[in-house]
């Protein structure tokens, strides 16, 4: 079974530039999450997606961030412009509804310059 | 609300030693609770859970975790270390149930463990 997918791995972007991540959930997960994870700290929950709706985006800097999940299954998270403090990585997971458990992927790291 | 506290940034045993990575939650309700492990330049992944039934929860790598509600601890360990065990672990709770909390993992700040040879 493939796992979570996500894209790029890595990107460098100047202050105040724009990015933007992709993420492909697990076949038949439902839920959908991005996590923010800064160095030497655990990961924080941005938005957690049901299908195509958001369930919890209560810290998710919406002045500069957005995210969508259309059609209820692949997921792109975006910010602009870019600030120094949002150098982290970025990490997008699923869930089967009520599973309780989370699968993660391999993280998009984001380093602003 | 739940939040989860991680004794300990920065562990370090010899190998074959004893592994004990310390946990303690603050939960409303009932939680669930959940060990990750993140290897360098990785995601995270589970290494095990618990939700309701036996307290003492068995993992891949043969570690394994003991829930004491009295306690609120949730504390990690695994009998011999090996090098491959060197990683930065998480310990997470979520809402278990209760449906306000949902399913959203609330984590802690971490434990890198080394494992020396």
């Amino acid at each position: 079974e493939a796992g979570v997918a996500q894209s790029p791995r890595y990107k460098i972007i100047e202050k105040r530039q724009s990015v933007a991540f992709w993420c492909n959930p697990i076949s038949g997960h439902a839920t959908l999450y991005w996590y923010q994870q800064i160095l030497g700290q655990g990961p924080k929950l941005l938005i957690q997606f049901q299908n195509n709706g958001v369930v919890d985006d209560s810290q998710l800097p919406k002045d500069r961030f957005s995210a969508e999940r259309l059609k209820g299954v692949d997921s792109t998270l975006k910010i602009q412009p870019a600030k120094l403090e949002d150098s982290a990585v970025y990490l997008c997971a699923s869930s089967l509804d009520g599973g309780y458990t989370i699968y993660f992927g391999e993280g998009s790291w984001l380093t602003v310059v | 609300a739940q939040s989860v506290t991680q004794l300990g940034s920065h562990v370090s045993v010899s190998e074959g030693a004893l592994v004990l990575l310390r946990c303690n939650y603050s939960s409303s309700v009932p939680p669930y609770l959940f060990w990750y492990v993140q290897y360098p330049n990785q995601g995270l992944q589970l290494l095990l859970k618990y939700t309701t039934g036996a307290t003492l929860v068995k993992g891949i790598n043969g570690f394994e975790a003991e829930f004491k509600k009295s306690e609120t601890s949730f504390h990690l360990t695994k009998p011999s270390a090996h090098m491959s065990d060197a990683a930065e672990y998480f310990c997470a709770v979520s809402g278990g149930l209760e449906k306000s909390s949902g399913d959203k993992l609330t984590f802690g700040t971490g434990t890198r463990l080394a494992v020396r040879p």
